[in-house]
């Protein structure tokens, strides 16, 4: 069982925003602060989105944003979009260089 | 450009052994770690371990341990996945993926994946 748990679906109407959680449920909970989001649209390789909780990588829209409060983590898109319609993967490195991953959210475009 | 090129399709019986490559290219392979996820039908991404091209140092997740081993080939900058004794859970798309040794802490560019199937 991963110690990041994401909502396992969210949903909303194009031009909506909408927020995943990404919550560290690890016996030391908030001890993860290198956050990153990854999309993986159907059949794909997943993409990095977010790095290091809020930082876009070149390239990446800036209608994804994400933030972090205590040890909950989220990814907010803005004026959502068709093509956002995906699957989404929120991640840690963690203190003895081992990764974790979030079970993922598939976003729906209604 | 920055690639990292997987090993074609496989299929295998059960109890078998797998190994898949990764070469990479566009990039000094030393300075990043190379992650294996695997990504069983319909399922999350699950992290299976890592590697360090500089030293073989190797990480690996519990789930894995005693039947996955990540190693790499400076003199081809390329790394390989090899899990042993599969059985049917082990149908999947096998992705390597690298993460900066230094200063970031966030896998930043994947390769395009394997599928293995495990069937008799």
């Amino acid at each position: 069982q991963s110690a990041l748990t994401q909502p396992a679906s969210v949903s909303g109407s194009p031009g909506q925003s909408i927020t995943i959680s990404c919550t560290d449920t690890s016996s030391d909970g908030g001890a993860y602060n290198y956050i990153s989001w990854y999309q993986q649209q159907s059949g794909k390789a997943p993409k990095l989105i977010i790095y290091d909780v809020s930082t876009r990588p070149s390239g990446v829209s800036q209608r994804f944003s994400g933030s972090k409060s205590g040890n909950a983590a989220s990814l907010t898109i803005s004026g959502l979009q068709a093509e956002d319609e995906a699957d989404y993967y929120c991640s840690a490195h963690t203190s003895s260089k081992t990764r974790v991953f979030g079970g993922g959210t598939k976003l729906t475009v209604l | 450009e920055v690639q990292l090129v997987q090993s074609g399709a496989e299929v295998k019986k059960p109890g078998a052994t797998v190994k898949i490559s990764c070469k990479v290219s566009g990039y000094t392979f030393t300075d990043y770690y190379i992650h294996w996820v695997q990504q069983a039908p319909g399922k999350g991404l699950e992290w299976m371990g890592l590697v360090d091209p500089e030293d073989g140092e190797t990480r690996y997740a519990e789930k894995f341990q005693g039947r996955v081993t990540l190693t790499a080939d400076r003199s081809e900058d390329t790394a390989y996945m090899e899990l042993t004794s599969l059985r049917s859970g082990d149908t999947a798309v096998y992705y390597c993926a690298r993460q900066p040794v230094y200063y970031y802490y966030h896998i930043d560019v994947w390769g395009k994946g394997t599928t293995v199937i495990v069937s008799s």
